[in-house]
């Protein structure tokens, strides 16, 4: 069964680094996503990406976050300088429809 | 503001019962469709049921089937004859299609299964 991956599986970074979380979708989806879930709380929506392009982000997705699909299968989500507020499991989803969305293992990014 | 709210932080059953996880939800959209992830210890999002909010019929997935109460905002899993595989962390989620897509999440219900 085609499944959405993620690597790494755990990043360790200092703050005011700059990281890229990569996604490998699913091969026939269109809509790409990316959350965060910060330990111990809720899953929360950081951006939508459909036809090369930005369709819907948070208000946590400001300018020190950027996603790019540079090829036809990575999905990356990068993170300019990050704090230590960032730590986080990051997940990445794909969906065919918009209707229905698959998630990735998640990449637990750690800030020190 | 959009919200799902889910009442009950843990939850505990015994193996082969049934158990019913909660959750409310609030939007404004007409387009929307309501979700249950599972998240086991490895922190994996693991799609469970899905419901269209135009459909009056509650979905169904094998053990697993939902009580949609759409004029009540209500939208609550049922799982029966529990297993041990259950215990999870439950999700519920409402997809917003004219809002890009996004899923909004609840706070989660822990369920633990007891042999």
């Amino acid at each position: 069964e085609p499944e959405v991956t993620q690597t790494p599986s755990h990043q360790v970074t200092q703050m005011g680094q700059e990281v890229i979380l990569r996604c490998v979708p699913i091969s026939n989806h269109l809509y790409f996503y990316w959350y965060r879930q910060i330990l111990g709380q809720k899953v929360e929506f950081l951006v939508s990406f459909y036809n090369n392009e930005i369709s819907e982000k948070s208000e946590i997705f400001d300018d020190q976050f950027s996603v790019e699909r540079p090829d036809g299968s990575n999905f990356t989500l990068k993170i300019r300088s990050t704090k230590l507020e960032d730590s986080a499991m990051y997940f990445c989803a794909s969906s065919e429809t918009a209707y229905e969305q698959y998630f990735g293992p998640g990449t637990r990014l750690t800030v020190t | 503001a959009q919200t799902v709210t889910q009442s009950q932080p843990e939850m505990s059953v015994q193996e082969a019962e049934t158990v019913t996880l909660s959750c409310t939800y609030d939007t404004s959209e007409s387009d929307y469709y309501l979700f249950w992830y599972k998240q086991p210890p490895s922190r994996q999002m693991i799609l469970v049921i899905r419901q269209e909010a135009y459909k009056q019929q509650n979905a169904t997935e094998n053990r697993f089937s939902v009580n949609f109460q759409k004029a009540a905002k209500s939208f609550s899993l049922k799982i029966s004859d529990s297993q041990l595989g259950d215990a999870a962390m439950y999700f519920c989620a409402c997809l917003l299609y004219n809002q890009g897509g996004k899923l909004i999440f609840g706070q989660g219900t822990e369920l633990s299964v007891k042999p």
